[in-house]
C-alpha cells in the first residue's frame, strides 16, 4: 500500500512551457486535492475532486487545470508556466465517512521551478 | 470556516511535554478542530481532531476549552522527530471537505 504518490519529484520549466503533475492513490479514496505551498505560507487549495469525472476550483485555481478520469489518479496541468507558479505542490486524498470524521493523506510533494 | 490564531514559533526541551495553543474564537457549533503537522520538506500529516470533548490518540492529546474558543495540542514526551510546523484548522465535516491551512506554529525540539 503506497498511499499517495506524486510524479515527478522535481522539475524545472521555462516560462511558457507546459507540464502535467500526476497524483496517484491506492486507498480507493473518493476525494482528491491539489495544494501549493510557498515559502512562509501555509498550503493553499488549487483544485479538488469529490469523485471520478468531477472537479472543482479551490482558492487559487488560475493558471491550472485538472482532470480526474480515473478514481485513483488526479492530474494537475500547467498550460503556460509562469515564474509565479514556482512552488511545492502537494496532492492529498481522503475517504469521506459518515459520523463527521475525515482525514486527508498527503503525498511527498513536487518541487517546481519556473525560470 | 473559522480562522485560527497560533504563535509563529515555540521551543520545547526533548522529553518534556509540548503544549501548542490555538485560538479559534469565531468557531461555529458544527466545526471541528483538526491538527496536522508538516515535517521539513514532507507532506502534512494528520495528528488528531475533536469537536468539544478532549481527545487522545497514540500521537497526541487535544484539549478544547468548554466555550470552544481555544484548544491546546499536547505532545506528551517530545522527541527531536517532533520538530515540525503544526497547523490548527477548524472546519465543518461535510460539504466540499477542503482544509484551509494557516501559517502554523514552528515547533523546535531542543536536545
Amino acid at each position: 500500500n503506497a498511499g499517495v504518490t506524486q510524479t515527478p519529484k522535481f522539475r524545472v520549466l521555462k516560462t511558457g512551457q507546459s507540464m502535467t503533475l500526476l497524483c496517484a492513490q491506492d486507498m480507493n479514496h473518493e476525494y482528491m486535492y491539489w495544494y501549493r505551498q510557498d515559502p512562509g505560507m501555509g498550503l493553499r487549495l488549487i483544485h479538488y475532486s469529490v469523485g471520478e469525472g468531477t472537479t472543482a476550483k479551490g482558492e487559487v485555481p488560475d493558471g491550472y487545470n485538472v482532470s480526474r478520469l480515473k478514481k485513483q489518479n488526479f492530474l494537475l496541468g500547467l498550460e503556460s508556466a509562469a515564474p509565479s507558479q514556482t512552488s511545492v505542490y502537494f496532492c492529498a486524498s481522503s475517504l469521506p465517512t459518515t459520523g463527521f470524521q475525515e482525514t486527508q493523506y498527503f503525498g511527498p510533494g513536487t518541487r517546481l521551478l519556473v525560470l | 470556516d473559522a480562522k485560527t490564531t497560533q504563535p509563529p514559533s515555540m521551543d520545547c526541551a526533548e522529553g518534556r511535554a509540548a503544549n501548542l495553543p490555538c485560538n479559534h474564537s469565531t468557531i461555529s457549533g458544527n466545526e471541528y478542530v483538526y491538527w496536522y503537522r508538516q515535517i521539513h520538506s514532507q507532506g502534512p500529516q494528520y495528528i488528531i481532531h475533536g469537536l468539544k470533548n478532549n481527545e487522545t490518540n497514540e500521537m497526541a492529546s487535544l484539549i478544547i476549552t468548554e466555550d470552544r474558543k481555544s484548544s491546546t495540542l499536547i505532545l506528551p514526551h517530545a522527541t527531536l522527530r517532533d520538530t515540525a510546523v503544526y497547523y490548527c484548522i477548524v472546519r465543518v465535516n461535510f460539504g466540499n471537505e477542503k482544509l484551509t491551512f494557516g501559517t502554523g506554529t514552528r515547533l523546535t525540539i531542543i536536545p
